[in-house]
């Protein structure tokens, strides 16, 4: 199937600090990618859609300028963490859709967030 | 609103049958996903229902009822890897995906 690939798989940062992931669809063109955090013991919630070429679409209470999300090519949506506090240490993971708007979504391998 | 139901967590025993279920209300239906997430881990995919009926791959099967707004998923032969949580995802009109909090299943010996 269809891979996509996500990094770092995991980060420790200090507080105030900025973290990067990156999400790339290695096989395969995704126009659109979905980012998700998701807490220990909870179901993923999805945090914005990434669309290439254009701005993310960010669910109700997601921060946009907290979670600077960046689709800049065909294979690649980064997510920004921008002075990151302890309270975003989480589980982030990204996926991207194969195919039409019906098709199976991929998920990247997460990357777990510890703010110190 | 929009929600997906399944069971919090679940025990069987190893080779044993074990069914999942799912309900769900959502505005529209283009789809229901099953997923498999271990501990730590990233979801992966099991299965995709558009259509009433019984899809079947290898030891999982996936029911749909659109009608009943009910779906389940059917893990036959248990095995202890099969450990981990499921999550029932329904894709509505605007085809976003609209998660289920997931279910915890937990194998014995």
């Amino acid at each position: 199937g269809a891979v996509v690939s996500q990094h770092p798989s995991w980060v420790i940062c200090k507080s105030g600090t900025s973290v990067k992931i990156e999400c790339r669809s290695l096989d395969f063109q995704a126009t659109t990618m979905f980012w998700y955090r998701q807490f220990p013991k909870q179901s993923l919630m999805l945090m914005a859609t990434s669309n290439e070429g254009s701005k993310a679409t960010y669910e109700q209470g997601v921060e946009k300028d907290k979670f600077l999300i960046n689709h800049a090519s065909l294979t690649l949506s980064t997510l920004t963490v921008t002075s990151a506090h302890p309270e975003d240490s989480s589980f982030y993971i990204c996926s991207a859709r194969y195919g039409t708007e019906t098709g199976e979504l991929f998920f990247g391998e997460g990357s777990r967030l510890t703010v110190l | 609103g929009q929600n997906i139901d399944q069971p919090t967590e679940m025990t069987a025993t190893e080779g044993a049958i074990v069914q999942i279920n799912c309900t769900y209300q959502t505005s529209g239906f283009n789809g229901l996903f099953w997923y498999q997430q271990h501990a730590g881990e990233a979801p992966t995919f099991l299965s995709y229902n558009v259509l009433d009926g019984l899809e079947e791959k290898g030891r999982f099967s996936s029911f749909l009822s659109r009608s009943k707004g009910y779906s389940y998923l059917l893990l036959k032969e248990l095995q202890m890897k099969d450990s981990a949580s499921y999550l029932c995802a329904v894709m509505d009109s605007n085809y976003q995906l609209i998660w289920g909090a997931g279910t915890k299943l937990i194998i014995k010996p």
